[in-house]
């Protein structure tokens, strides 16, 4: 079964700390994937990456940067923490295919920022 | 660019009985996959069935299917004898699969189904 561990479940920060939030996949998939999730708005794409070191913007990444130096870990950075970041971080991997294959979720990472 | 639209923002069905969600998309690709996820309260993303656009038949999962009409750009899920453990978010994604290493997917906004006992 794949397996998509996110570090924390619920984290409470303070407005401007730098905030990571980390994602690690036990499945060698070449995607992984960084979306928030709010009400009213579903998941909407951060940053997304296709291989090591390699990174794309996704639909809303100001204010977030990415790191993945592993194959299985992708990071998310919030640089300087607002309280319009406050949301539900949601995690996802896939591999690459010529015919969508389904990502793969963590449990999701309810943040705060105060 | 990919949209979905989701007009039901919830629902509240009688147990056993069918739900029907409803899921319509906008996109330019010739070839794109549309999923469906199920999200429970404890907040997991729980996959549930696919449709490639080249498909002809509808897709199945056991209770779940697609009903897939690709002219009016629609792709709606189709829950059979529903059950209480079927309350959740439910999320409808498309995919564009003309592009090898463009597997990004666009969620649409969600429905929230209860089912009654």
């Amino acid at each position: 079964d794949v397996k998509v561990t996110q570090s924390s479940r619920y984290l409470v920060k303070r407005t401007g700390e730098k905030v990571f939030l980390e994602c690690v996949q036990d499945m060698d998939h070449e995607n992984m994937f960084w979306y928030r999730q709010d009400p009213g708005l579903g998941l909407r794409l951060i940053y997304f990456s296709y291989d090591v070191k390699m990174k794309e913007k996704g639909d809303i990444p100001e204010g977030y940067s990415v790191s993945r130096e592993k194959k299985e870990r992708f990071s998310l950075i919030l640089e300087s923490a607002s309280t319009n970041q406050t949301s539900m971080y949601l995690c996802a991997s896939s591999p690459r295919s010529w015919d969508n294959q389904p990502q793969h979720f963590g449990d999701g990472t309810r943040l705060s920022i105060l | 660019a990919q949209k979905i639209t989701q007009t039901q923002p919830g629902m509240f069905v009688q147990e056993k009985e069918a739900v029907t969600l409803d899921c319509t998309y906008d996109t330019s690709d010739q070839s794109y996959g549309l999923f469906w996820y199920k999200q429970p309260s404890s907040g997991e993303m729980i996959f549930l069935i696919y449709q490639g656009s080249y498909d002809e038949q509808n897709a199945t999962e056991g209770r779940y299917s697609l009903n897939f009409q690709k002219a009016r750009k629609s792709a709606n899920l189709v829950i059979s004898a529903s059950q209480l453990g079927d309350s959740a978010m439910y999320f409808c994604a498309m995919g564009d699969i003309s592009n090898f290493g463009n597997e990004k997917l666009t969620f649409g906004t969600g429905t929230r189904l209860t089912i009654i006992p």
